[in-house]
């Protein structure tokens, strides 16, 4: 069972383009959001997280757009460089309470940016 | 400081076989989480622990073990390897929400 699903499975930019990845959840408990990076070879490490109080979080080139109402939340990330290229992956968690989150992960998204 | 550490980094299985996938963190953290890696798949929480002394099934914990040795230690077990468990294991630790990653175990299972 598929809780969160991202999109798309692949994308090509140019550098200097935007790269926009999207998720859509289903489980209306979730209220942590973030998105991770993963070079090939490498474990994921947090890039950028939003709580659903916000519509949108912005560090640096990469910015949230959260949707609560449609249960969807994206990553876009601006003046697209070369070194972007990697797998993304959006992920949510419900604390419930506690201090930490488990999370469930989306499909992943490689992103190749090309020079 | 060395954050979280994965042993071994890559392993060969006979369907069949054992062995404990090792992983450890220094940053003093509660919480431990395996989770497993297929393409098209994202990453599938096997595992976790919330606290010391405390573990609890994932989404897919079929085929494998855990025990908590300590608040650094989080060792995950497979008693008799499968083919189906062919992937990258990864460990991961957190004191609050974010997740920190160990750099992952690639198993092949023949």
């Amino acid at each position: 069972q598929q809780q969160v699903k991202q999109s798309p499975q692949s994308l090509i930019v140019q550098k200097g383009g935007i790269s926009i990845i999207n998720c859509a959840y289903e489980n209306t408990a979730f209220d942590y959001f973030p998105w991770y990076q993963q070079f090939p070879g490498k474990g994921p490490a947090l890039l950028i997280a939003i709580r659903p109080d916000v519509s949108e979080k912005k560090e640096g080139r990469f910015t949230i757009s959260f949707n609560k109402s449609a249960k969807q939340f994206s990553l876009h990330i601006m003046d697209s460089q070369p070194g972007d290229s990697a797998t993304y992956f959006c992920a949510a968690a419900n604390a419930g309470g506690t201090s930490y989150g488990k999370l469930t992960f989306g499909q992943g998204t490689i992103l190749t940016v090309h020079p | 400081n060395a954050g979280v550490t994965q042993t071994p980094k890559f392993q060969v299985l006979k369907t069949g076989q054992s062995m404990t996938l090792q992983c450890a963190q220094d940053m003093n953290h509660n919480s431990m989480y395996w989770y497993r890696q297929d393409p098209g798949m994202g990453l599938r929480l096997i595992y976790y622990s919330a606290s010391e002394g405390t573990t609890d099934k994932g989404e897919v914990p079929n085929g494998y073990n855990v025990s908590r040795l300590n608040k650094r230690e989080f060792s995950l077990r497979l008693e008799s390897a499968a083919p189906s468990q062919t992937s990258v294991y990864f460990c991961a630790s957190s004191e609050f929400y974010e997740q920190y990653f160990g750099p992952g175990t690639r198993l092949t299972v023949t």
